[in-house]
């Protein structure tokens, strides 16, 4: 199957600093990929959809100068957290879509920890 | 606006009862309708979807424009069933974008 990886699988980091997460589909090329937000035990929120070689279109109420997406190949887009605050703490995970049939199947990422101090 | 709408948070049922997961949906259009299961510690996939009318590990779902719901059956439940389960909607003018549910935590008891 189809499969997509995060890195880093957990990051911690300064407030005021920048994170960056890596997405990936590994075995598939994706011209969209999609990142979400999870607070816990709470659903998926779409923050944002990124596609190769174009500007990511972001989500009502989503800061895009704070989360920068960068969406640079068929096979990777990362996501940037900058001047990061406590708040911006949780769980942030990927997905990618395939470019071909079934078009409109998404393949998730394992998730990435962010944890501000 | 598009909504979907799980009602329950939480459904402990014992290993071999039936068990269903409600999910509703609000989209006036054609709407495409998917469940994702999340394992303990271990990635969101998919579960199944409405367009292929597939039976998956037991489960199935049958999309019921009515009633606008998207429930999902299991006749006999098994522990490795427990999980978190997400509905999902996918419009014909979201580009591929998903909308999820709150999800349901399912808890199968021996």
């Amino acid at each position: 199957g189809a499969v997509v990886s995060q890195h880093p699988s957990w990051v911690i980091c300064k407030s005021g600093t920048s994170v960056k997460i890596e997405c990936r589909s590994l075995d598939f090329q994706a011209t969209t990929m999609f990142w979400y937000r999870q607070f816990p035990k709470q659903s998926l929120m779409l923050m944002a959809t990124s596609n190769e070689g174009s500007k990511a279109t972001y989500e009502q109420g989503v800061e895009k100068d704070k989360f920068l997406i960068n969406h640079a190949s068929l096979t990777l887009s990362t996501l940037t957290v900058t001047s990061a605050h406590p708040e911006d703490s949780s769980f942030y995970i990927c997905s990618a879509s395939l470019s071909s049939p079934p078009y409109n199947e998404q393949f998730f990422g394992p998730g990435t920890r962010l944890t501000v101090l | 606006a598009q909504r979907v709408t799980q009602p329950e948070k939480l459904l402990s049922v014992f290993k071999g009862a039936p068990v269903e997961l409600k999910c509703n949906y609000s989209y006036s259009g054609s709407p495409e309708l998917f469940w994702y299961v999340q394992y303990s510690r271990q990635r969101l996939q998919l579960l199944l979807r409405h367009i292929s009318r597939e039976s998956i590990k037991g489960f199935t779902a049958d999309l019921n424009k009515g009633e606008t719901s998207f429930h999902l059956k299991k006749p006999f439940a098994q522990e490795e069933d427990s999980a978190m389960y997400y509905c999902a909607l996918m419009t014909t003018d979201s580009w591929g974008k998903l909308q999820f549910g709150a999800g349901t935590q399912v808890v199968v008891t021996p």
